[in-house]
């Protein structure tokens, strides 16, 4: 079992739907981290939370310490929304700072 | 801000070859780390360099891998005698030490995506 589990993996939706990605972590965390992935390669980080709630435009990002557990949220939905959702964690456990653990991912697509 | 960049963007090499990516971090950002990503996954971290010095390397990182950051500011990640194997996306990062907090977000490049034939 990975340490840090997204579901789901794919997720199609339609133009001003609010979506709802998810990630659940098994270790203990530093920090948690939102990015997202367009094709071509290029990563941008949306988030970095260690508790409560953040929220940036239509995308809200939160996180329950206690259950392990974060979402990211996006409301109403555009197709330039379309991209891959990463979610990474830092461990707590004495490694170094930004050897971030990740997730496998959420492809969203999002249809005219 | 130019932001992180890597070079080349599109390496295609023949099995055995040696190759050599670039990057280039953020100017200010002292912390530097190499990550690999193949189809379909999350990127898997390599290294990790706190201004010159290479604090951590992952046991993914076979003999044949070497990086280096010889001033503190780009790096380089040489693969020698590559095998098929090695094809994936060579991404790197950068942040900051920033004072009082232990975490930075990270900044990603473009990434080189390297293929072996």
């Amino acid at each position: 079992k990975n340490e840090v589990e997204q579901s789901p993996q794919n997720l199609t939706a339609q133009e001003g739907e609010f979506i709802t990605i998810n990630c659940s972590y098994s270790v203990g965390i530093s920090a948690l981290h939102w990015l997202q992935q367009h094709p071509g390669g290029g990563i941008v980080s949306l988030f970095m939370l260690s508790s409560g709630k953040k929220k940036h435009g239509r995308l809200i990002a939160t996180i329950n310490i206690q259950e392990k557990h974060s979402s990211l949220h996006i409301t109403a939905s555009h197709p330039r929304d379309s991209a891959v959702y990463i979610c990474a964690v830092t461990p707590s456990s004495g490694t170094s700072y930004g050897k971030l653990t990740f997730g496998q991912g959420t492809i969203l697509t999002v249809h005219p | 801000d130019t932001g992180v960049s890597q070079d080349p963007r599109h390496k295609i090499t023949k099995r055995g070859q040696n190759v050599t990516f670039r990057c280039d971090p953020i100017s200010e950002h002292n912390r530097l780390y190499w990550y690999r990503q193949t189809l379909g996954q999350g990127p898997e971290f390599l290294t990790y360099f706190q201004n010159e010095a290479q604090l951590e390397k992952s046991r993914l990182l076979s003999d044949r891998f070497s990086a280096e950051r010889p001033k503190g500011s780009f790096s380089t990640l040489e693969i020698q005698r590559t095998e098929q194997g090695d094809s994936a996306m060579y991404l790197c990062a950068s942040s900051p030490i920033t004072r009082g907090s232990y975490n930075s977000p990270l900044h990603f490049g473009n990434g080189t995506r390297l293929t072996v034939t």
